[in-house]
């Protein structure tokens, strides 16, 4: 069982529509959990972070966390065409550093 | 700040040759990850120092890999020799302290092994 899995999609979704992106993990211990966007051919950049149980809202982001069903999830609003990029879930699971999922690649329709 | 600084941004190189990645941190930041990028198996992190002293090098695939961290402001990864199979995106990241998370990436250098 991989740490951090993700769908990897592509998820796809109309311009305006919410866009949902879902991370299980499998550590009971982790304690810090992390959203980074990657374009193509770039590098991944941090949107959220969320420590503790329930939802954190930033913008048109929120990232929700389930420590008892080891579930994180980020919810995009409004979604746009500048969205489109692959979203990657991370874990802080005790290594002290971060183990990544393989990544969800979400695709917003105008 | 620039950033974490990340050379050379492309390498090409043939099988067996020796390939060495460099990577300068963002000034202040005391941890540095190595990660490699494939399609096949995502973001996998490669060694872990914090104050230049190596923690985590578990994902070091084989002993033909090496990575120093002479000082605050360098770090290298060294591949010897190399192989097709290394052909990856390599990624250096920095961040203050060991737990926050807040992973600032480089460019990445693109290894192209022939």
């Amino acid at each position: 069982q991989k740490e951090v899995e993700q769908n990897s999609g592509p998820l796809s979704v109309p311009e305006g529509a919410i866009a949902s992106l879902n991370c299980t993990y499998s550590d009971r211990g982790s304690q810090s959990f992390f959203w980074y966007r990657q374009y193509s051919g770039k590098s991944p950049e941090l949107i959220m972070s969320i420590y503790s149980n329930g939802d954190k809202e930033d913008g048109r982001f929120t990232a929700q966390l389930n420590k008892a069903s080891q579930y994180v999830s980020l919810l995009i609003r409004d979604s746009q065409p500048s969205d489109s990029a692959t979203y990657l879930c991370a874990v802080n699971t005790g290594r002290r550093a971060l183990t990544f999922g393989s990544g969800t690649r979400l695709q917003v329709q105008p | 700040d620039a950033g974490v600084i990340q050379s050379p941004r492309h390498e090409v190189t043939e099988m067996g040759q020796e390939v060495t990645l460099r990577c300068k941190p963002i000034s202040g930041h005391n941890s540095l990850f190595w990660y490699r990028q494939t399609m096949m198996r995502g973001l996998e992190l490669l060694i872990y120092f914090n104050n230049n002293v190596p923690i985590d090098d578990s994902g070091m695939p084989e002993d033909r890999f090496s990575a120093k961290m002479p000082n605050a402001s360098f770090s290298t990864l060294k591949i010897q020799p190399s192989e097709p199979r290394d052909s990856a995106v390599y990624f250096c990241a920095s961040m203050v302290g060991q737990g926050s998370g807040q992973l600032f990436f480089g460019s990445g250098t693109q290894l192209s092994v022939l």
